[in-house]
């Protein structure tokens, strides 16, 4: 079965840069069609995309933060990575990575537990 | 940039229909998908491509498409299906979240 979950900081102060990666297991991103994408939460409050990889590299990132923003895969060890710069309090929320299938309507069908990520100093 | 709006907040007796709505600018050109979300919990796709129930999703949850509103609809609501839910579309291959509708079913 599908399964993803995220690791990294759970704390990082203002100004630095947060490294998140994702380890799954269940599909490849070998395969044609496949996606891993980053969505994230900030306590009390709704949920935001924030970037997407495709198995071909193909890359996706909200235009609010892409200059921030950068997604990566390693397809030898099933692990997708972001890395978001400058990090300031209002980063603070859990984020999550989630499986999709590319074009048609596919949302994001598996998700992983979430990692929650604290800004402060 | 393109965005969807949901009420804050829909309330429903056990056993009738709920309806969310989702609006946005020609949001019926679009593939809308929609996520339930329990306190704590991950979120879950329960509705994509407008009407399609994903394996295990019972069939109570159902979804339609058109003009600039898609609407989740619960039928028989239970009281396992309060949460928070929210609908998502595709603009230009990034992904948009509506600001969720919490679920009262009282």
């Amino acid at each position: 079965q599908i399964t993803l979950k995220e690791s990294g900081p759970t704390l990082v102060k203002p100004t630095q840069t947060l490294t998140l990666t994702c380890t799954f297991s269940g599909f490849s991103l070998r395969t044609s069609g496949v996606g891993v994408g980053w969505i994230r939460q900030p306590p009390g409050k709704a949920l935001e995309w924030l970037a997407l990889i495709y198995w071909d590299d193909d890359k996706w990132y909200r235009p609010s933060l892409k200059s921030r923003l950068t997604i990566t895969k390693d397809t030898s060890k099933n692990q997708v990575v972001l890395t978001m710069t400058n990090m300031d309090p209002v980063d603070t929320g859990t984020y999550y990575c989630a499986h999709r299938l590319s074009g048609g309507g596919w949302g994001f069908d598996y998700w992983g537990q979430g990692t929650l990520v604290t800004v402060s100093s | 940039s393109y965005e969807l709006t949901q009420p804050p907040s829909v309330s429903v007796s056990p056993g009738q229909t709920a309806s969310i709505t989702c609006s946005g600018d020609k949001l019926g050109d679009k593939y809308a998908c929609w996520y339930q979300q329990k306190p704590g919990q991950s979120p879950v796709l329960v509705i994509y491509q407008d009407t399609k129930r994903p394996s295990g999703i019972p069939e109570r949850f159902s979804g339609s498409n058109s003009g600039n509103t898609a609407t989740l609809t619960i039928s028989g609501t239970q009281a396992m299906d309060e949460a928070e839910y929210y609908c998502q579309a595709w603009d230009s291959n990034t992904a948009v979240f509506g600001g969720g509708t919490k679920l009262t079913v009282l």
